[in-house]
């Protein structure tokens, strides 16, 4: 079965970076995008931009531009994002995610909670 | 980018009551309409796609409709595992947008 495993909870100060991955199981991995999704209180959820797993391209949400930076290891079938120049409005939970066709976001991680905080 | 208005943000009703929850674009999307449950701590799920297509394992009392900017999910009997938090997500253009949410709970 399609499994979507994240890394755990992060804390960092302001102006660092983390970097928060999800391990694929249960199919070819370089057959589907990964998509990753940015969920807060206020907000609620927020599309931040995919991966193709296969050549490596990416498509950003223009909000997220210069704060998220999508890659994958085929070789481990794992994908990661990083965050950059964390500031307290990026505190939340992140997801990844991978669809089916029209059934987007058909499979999703656990979520990863990053808290940034001095 | 395409605003997803949903209403009510939030919803009490009774077991068995016939639910509705409402999803409006700001522009036409044609179909492409998803709902999602979220149940406190855990990820979403893919209730419907395609604006009335259920997705595999979620129960019949479940459907949708609508087209171009006006969507519906209704529960036809709520159930108490129905409690959660509703949303519908758009895949007509990018960047892909999700409504603010409606949170079901029972009376």
């Amino acid at each position: 079965q399609v499994q979507l495993q994240q890394s755990g909870a992060e804390l960092a100060k302001p102006g660092s970076s983390v970097k928060i991955s999800c391990k694929a199981s249960g199919y070819t991995f370089t057959s589907y995008d990964i998509s990753w999704i940015k969920q807060t209180t206020g907000q609620g959820l927020e599309y931040i931009g995919y991966i193709n797993t296969g050549s490596g391209g990416t498509y950003y949400n223009e909000k997220f531009k210069g704060k998220a930076t999508l890659t994958v290891d085929k070789s481990s079938s794992t994908a990661f994002m990083q965050l950059s120049s964390l500031t307290p409005e990026d505190t939340a939970v992140y997801y990844c995610a991978r669809g089916l066709g029209a059934r987007w976001f058909a499979y999703w991680g656990q979520g990863t909670l990053v808290t940034v905080s001095s | 980018d395409i605003q997803m208005t949903q209403s009510p943000s939030f919803l009490s009703a009774s077991v068995g009551d016939r639910v509705t929850i409402n999803c409006k674009a700001s522009q036409n999307i044609n179909r492409y309409l998803n709902w999602y449950q979220q149940k406190l701590g855990e990820a979403p799920k893919l209730l419907i796609y395609n604006a009335n297509s259920l997705q595999t394992g979620i129960p019949s009392r479940f459907s949708g409709s609508g087209s171009g900017t006006d969507f519906t999910l209704t529960i036809s009997s709520l159930q108490p595992e129905d409690v959660a938090t509703y949303f519908c997500l758009q895949h007509n253009s990018w960047p892909r947008t999700f409504g603010g949410g409606t949170k079901l709970e029972l009376k």
